[in-house]
């Protein structure tokens, strides 16, 4: 069956340090997955997206990196702050699906503490 | 936040009525998507609309349907609702920069007594 697995449900780190978010597929094709931010009461933010020939992408103090032999993107988040604390979401669109339809993992909480 | 806007942003209700939500865009995208989102579950596709009265189901479509008569409308009906349809609901367009993402609206929080 089809998974997206994130690996942690909860993930506590101190400020200044750098938070690893892992996010694992199984039985996709993904032309290119994508990281969301959300925050409670709200819906979902896009962050980065990176595609399947890319290996890493950074924006400010976010990276992604794309293993498509190892079916997982890494989502670092260096120099953390606590107003990085929130859910963040992992989402591909599968090559064999239709018309931008994104599959997304369950989240990982992050609770960046001073 | 791309324009979009959802309504009701709360919602309480009784099993067995008809509940409808709206998602309301400003820019003219073509594609959009009502989700759900429930603990232990993440965020769930219940239907999407890739133009004007041309729809297709998700994962979750079972006692949904929707409509969608102009671009910037699509209607969510929860045709008898039912505590199991308890959750929130996002309603999402697809973005074009770049290419793929999905912008989403604040979502609306049900509550089927």
């Amino acid at each position: 069956s089809q998974k997206i697995e994130q690996n942690s449900e909860a993930l506590n780190i101190q400020e200044g340090k750098t938070a690893t978010l892992t996010c694992n597929y199984t039985n996709y094709s993904p032309a290119y997955l994508q990281w969301y931010r959300q925050d409670p009461g709200r819906g979902p933010v896009f962050l980065l997206l990176i595609r399947e020939n890319e290996k890493e992408k950074r924006k400010e103090r976010l990276k992604v990196t794309f293993d498509t032999t190892l079916k997982q993107s890494l989502f670092h988040i260096t120099a953390s702050q606590p107003a990085d604390s929130a859910t963040y979401l992992c989402a591909l669109e599968d090559r064999g699906s239709t018309l931008g339809r994104l599959y997304f993992g369950r989240g990982t909480q992050l609770t960046v503490w001073p | 936040d791309a324009g979009i806007t959802q309504s009701p942003r709360h919602k309480v209700t009784e099993t067995g009525t008809p509940v409808t939500l709206r998602c309301h865009q400003t820019e003219n995208h073509r594609y959009m998507y009502w989700y759900r989102q429930d603990p232990g579950h993440g965020l769930r596709l219940i239907h999407y609309s890739y133009g004007v009265k041309d729809t297709d189901k998700g994962e979750v479509s079972d006692g949904y349907s929707v409509s969608r008569s102009k671009t910037e409308d699509f209607l969510l009906t929860l045709e008898s609702a039912t505590s199991s349809q308890t959750s929130v609901y996002f309603c999402a367009i697809r973005g074009t920069s770049p290419s793929g993402t999905q912008y989403f609206g604040p979502g609306t929080r049900l509550l089927v007594l």
